[in-house]
């Protein structure tokens, strides 16, 4: 069964300063890949998609994550932490096409 | 505007008694889906619908309904054998033909129950 594993529950930086979200997926074959962002009491927005075309992925609000199939990782980075990325992050796996399947979340903080 | 809008924002209700969310999207999306979310946890599917007049369990559809009599229409209905409702919903739908299913969400609803 595709899972995937968010390493840090909590994750906090200085605005300015880069912002990386690690996550590990487990599949036995080659997965489509997510990442959603919730605001707090929002739904939530798609970042960006992994679907097997480039390794890297560059998504909105100047976010972006690396498929790195050696090391079964899919971790999101940004270059420069801003105030408004203060959210709750997640790691996702579509094991079926209809179907998704959630990691446990990241809570980024920025400090000011 | 196209997107997905679920309807109360918060909703409170009695223990033993019904509750109906509603999700409403103008998308044309084909599948809609409704999940749960509680706190320090990722969203878990209830129940999921591909095409008009049918629909799949997911995880956790213990203690819940759903009916899709229209494409633009899922309704989830939180029964009183649901032993723990309160929670926050989350409605959503995606494109049945694309090659990957691309899910968007709704606002969302957040039900108590005393």
């Amino acid at each position: 069964a595709q899972s995937v594993t968010q390493l840090d529950s909590h994750v906090s930086v200085s605005e300015g300063t880069p912002v990386l979200l690690r996550c590990n997926y487990s599949s036995s074959y080659s997965p489509s890949l997510f990442w959603y962002v919730q605001h707090p009491n929002k739904g939530l927005q798609l970042l960006l998609k992994y679907t097997s075309a480039a390794t890297l992925v560059k998504g909105i609000n100047g976010f972006e994550a690396e498929f790195k199939k050696s090391e079964t990782s899919f971790h999101l980075t940004k270059p420069s932490a801003h105030m408004s990325d203060a959210a709750e992050y997640f790691c996702v796996v579509s094991p079926e096409r209809e179907k998704l399947t959630f990691g446990t979340g990241t809570r980024l903080t920025i400090i000011p | 505007d196209g997107g997905i809008t679920q309807s109360p924002k918060y909703l409170f209700r009695k223990e033993g008694q019904n509750v109906t969310l509603s999700c409403e999207q103008n998308l044309n999306h084909d599948a809609m889906y409704w999940y749960r979310q509680d706190p320090g946890q990722g969203l878990r599917l209830i129940y999921y619908s591909q095409i008009v007049n049918d629909f799949q369990k997911g995880d956790i559809a213990e203690g819940y309904s759903v009916s899709r009599e229209k494409k633009e229409s899922f309704p989830l209905t939180v029964t009183s054998a649901q032993k723990n409702p309160t929670a926050f919903y989350l409605c959503a739908s995606s494109i049945a033909r694309l090659a990957v299913y691309e899910q968007y969400f709704g606002p969302g609803t957040r039900l108590t129950v005393t």
